[in-house]
């Protein structure tokens, strides 16, 4: 059954550094997203992408986040200058349409020290 | 706005029980979308359910059913005969109908906890 795969699956950095976080969506999607969920919380919105520009994008997604489509299979998410309340679990999603059910990937844990 | 609200933090039931979790959702839009996530143990999240605004019908998949009712805007999802295997974290979410990809709005989640 195809499904989103991240890497890593948890990922050490220290503050101030800059961090990528990768994803590899199901084959035929057209969508992409990024949630984020701090430890306990909800899931939160960060950013949706289709036809390699972003389509939507939360307050929380400011300028130290990034968003790239390097090839036909990867889809990144970059923090550019990481602080201690980025730690959370990411999570990749991607749909075939934009009204469809959005399939996630096992999620990156993102620890700031 | 849009928001979803599962009142319910936390839920222990003895396995072989039934039970349900809650979720009431707000909305401006007429079309919208409604699911159900897992978040097992492990942390990823599995998509359960997705449900049209239009579509009132009740669902049943197994052990798994759930209640969509329009006019206490509430879409309540059932577990009959609760599993260990059950134990997770549920997520009720909501997406607003757009031309383009509607992100989801989640609730804070029920922790449910099945006791053998």
């Amino acid at each position: 059954e195809p499904e989103v795969t991240q890497t890593p699956s948890h990922q050490v950095t220290q503050m101030g550094q800059e961090v990528i976080l990768r994803c590899v969506p199901i084959s035929n999607h057209l969508y992409f997203y990024w949630y984020r969920q701090i430890l306990g919380q909800k899931v939160e919105f960060l950013v949706s992408f289709y036809n390699n520009e972003i389509s939507e994008k939360s307050e929380i997604f400011d300028d130290q986040f990034s968003v790239e489509r390097p090839d036909g299979s990867n889809f990144t998410l970059k923090i550019r200058s990481t602080k201690l309340e980025d730690s959370a679990m990411y999570f990749c999603a991607s749909s075939a349409r934009g009204d469809s059910e959005a399939f996630f990937g096992q999620g990156t844990r993102l620890t700031v020290v | 706005a849009q928001k979803v609200t599962q009142a319910q933090t936390e839920i222990s039931v003895v396995e072989k029980e039934d039970v349900t979790l809650d979720c009431v959702y707000e909305t401006r839009d007429t079309t919208y979308y409604l699911f159900w996530y897992k978040q097992p143990p492990s942390g990823e999240l599995v998509f359960l359910i997705r449900r049209n605004s239009f579509d009132e019908q009740n669902e049943i998949s197994g052990r798994y059913s759930w209640n969509f009712q329009k006019s206490t805007s509430s879409f309540n999802f059932t577990i009959t005969a609760s599993q260990v295997v059950d134990s997770a974290v549920y997520f009720c979410a909501l997406s607003e109908f757009d031309s383009g990809n509607t992100p989801l709005v989640f609730g804070k989640g029920t922790r449910l906890s099945v006791i053998a």
